[in-house]
């Protein structure tokens, strides 16, 4: 069984602004890790996956993480918000075998300021 | 490729009434996942189907959901005598294992279920 653990429930930062959201995981396997971007009223829209290699992933509108094995984290950070960044973030597991279901953190509220 | 849609996008029904969602993968794709959002939390895993097998429930699917898939194409999620602890989001999403690489869950827009 897989658990994710997002230490801040609400962000806000000012736009131009650098961000980083926190994400701690918990797992008895290996585990693909996600970030997932959520904007009001809609589904959920992938960020960047993290599967092997290079520990650090870069994703789409600026963003990046890095995922560090010894810690299980996989921190976010984008090194400048736009307004248009204001959204709802999760981070989510899944284990490698069949099936890969994803398990989610309670998601970080991230609300850019002018 | 016009993504993964749900029908509908929001549902109002009272409270013992029965309500029954779809969901269209995406057309190529042969896993199609459900998992429900209460307000303020994370999306929790419902029930995945690997073409027209359903191969895992979660403890969250009481005997009152169930979900069928029965061509390996569209997916649908029926909630029987709904109480107000049903109100949510439902999110549908979807896969194709290619060589392994089925990690990638595409999700549509969800429907709003409020139970009053």
């Amino acid at each position: 069984a897989q658990s994710v653990t997002q230490l801040d429930s609400q962000v806000p930062v000012f736009e131009e602004a650098p961000v980083e959201l926190r994400c701690n995981y918990s797992s008895s396997v290996s585990v693909y890790l996600f970030w997932y971007v959520q904007y009001p009223n809609q589904g959920l829209q992938l960020l960047l996956k993290y599967l092997s290699g290079s520990t650090l992933v870069k994703g789409i509108n600026g963003f990046e993480a890095e995922f560090n094995k010894s810690q299980t984290s996989f921190h976010l950070r984008k090194p400048s918000v736009h307004i248009s960044d204001t959204a709802e973030y999760f981070c989510a597991v899944s284990g490698r075998a069949a099936g890969n279901k994803l398990t989610f953190g309670g998601g970080t509220r991230v609300l850019v300021k002018p | 490729d016009t993504g993964v849609s749900q029908d509908p996008r929001h549902k109002i029904t009272k409270r013992g009434q029965n309500v029954t969602f779809r969901c269209d993968p995406i057309s190529e794709h042969n896993r199609l996942y459900w998992y429900r959002q209460t307000l303020g939390q994370g999306p929790e895993f419902l029930t995945y189907f690997q073409n027209e097998a359903q191969l895992e429930k979660s403890r969250l699917l009481s005997d009152r959901f169930s979900a069928e898939r029965p061509k390996g194409s569209f997916s649908t999620l029926e909630i029987q005598r709904t109480e107000q602890g049903d109100s949510a989001m439902y999110l549908c999403a979807s896969s194709f294992p290619s060589g392994g690489s089925d990690y990638e869950q595409y999700f549509g827009p969800g429907t709003r279920l409020t139970v009053t």
